[in-house]
């Protein structure tokens, strides 16, 4: 059974804080790695997405992947309150393109 | 389309009924999933369509759950003599390419609540 973990929060930050999101996975053949936003009531928005080891910056965002340690996490810079949502983490299979998904932790951003 | 679309947004029914859940995936996007979110939890995978061919339904919790993609974009998620334990926002996504760059895109979903 492929597993996606993440701590559920909720993570709360001051704004213009740094957000630091977490997120292991079971399955060793993993190749591609999302970031989804999900606000409350609304459906997953694509965030960031990542296929090889190391860091991806776009804007406020950084994805850090490390296969070897079956580890991703999602870096926000200067934390907004619009920023305040659930933040899934979603890995996509090897053979399928089902993806697994995490509960997703969510962040709370106090002004 | 600009984006995947869902029909209806909010569905009702009285335990035992059977309701049709409609998904229109982006134009051009061949990939085609369902997946069922639970209140405070993860979208979990139901099925996968790959043009009109289901290539995985390993999700799919149950015999009373079918999918069909006829033609290769509208596809339709039936569920029949519906269950409480069905209640749950059905989500549909697409996406353009296949693997590894295989981004999903969502649609709105469709709040399902058994009573």
């Amino acid at each position: 059974q492929k597993e996606v973990e993440q701590n559920s929060g909720p993570l709360s930050v001051p704004e213009g804080a740094i957000a630091s999101l977490n997120c292991t996975y079971s399955d060793r053949g993993s190749q591609s790695f999302f970031w989804y936003r999900q606000y409350s009531g609304k459906s997953p928005e694509l965030i960031m997405f990542i296929y090889s080891n190391g860091d991806k910056e776009d804007g406020r965002f950084t994805a850090q992947l490390n296969k070897a340690s079956q580890y991703v996490s999602l870096l926000i810079r200067d934390s907004q309150p619009s920023d305040s949502a659930t933040y899934l983490c979603a890995v996509g299979g090897n053979y399928g393109q089902n993806f697994v998904f995490g509960p997703g932790t969510r962040l709370s951003v106090l002004p | 389309g600009a984006g995947v679309s869902q029909s209806p947004r909010y569905k009702v029914a009285k335990r035992g009924q059977d309701v049709a859940l409609r998904c229109d995936p982006i134009s051009g996007h061949v990939s085609l999933f369902w997946y069922q979110q639970a209140l405070g939890q993860g979208p979990e995978f139901l099925t996968y369509f790959q043009n009109e061919a289901q290539l995985d339904k390993s999700g799919l919790p149950s015999d009373r759950f079918f999918a069909e993609r006829p033609e290769g974009s509208v596809s339709t998620l039936k569920i029949q003599r519906t269950q409480q334990e069905d209640s749950a926002v059905y989500l549909c996504a697409s996406t353009r390419r296949s693997i590894p760059y295989n981004e999903q895109f969502f649609g709105p979903g469709t709040r399902l609540t058994v009573l």
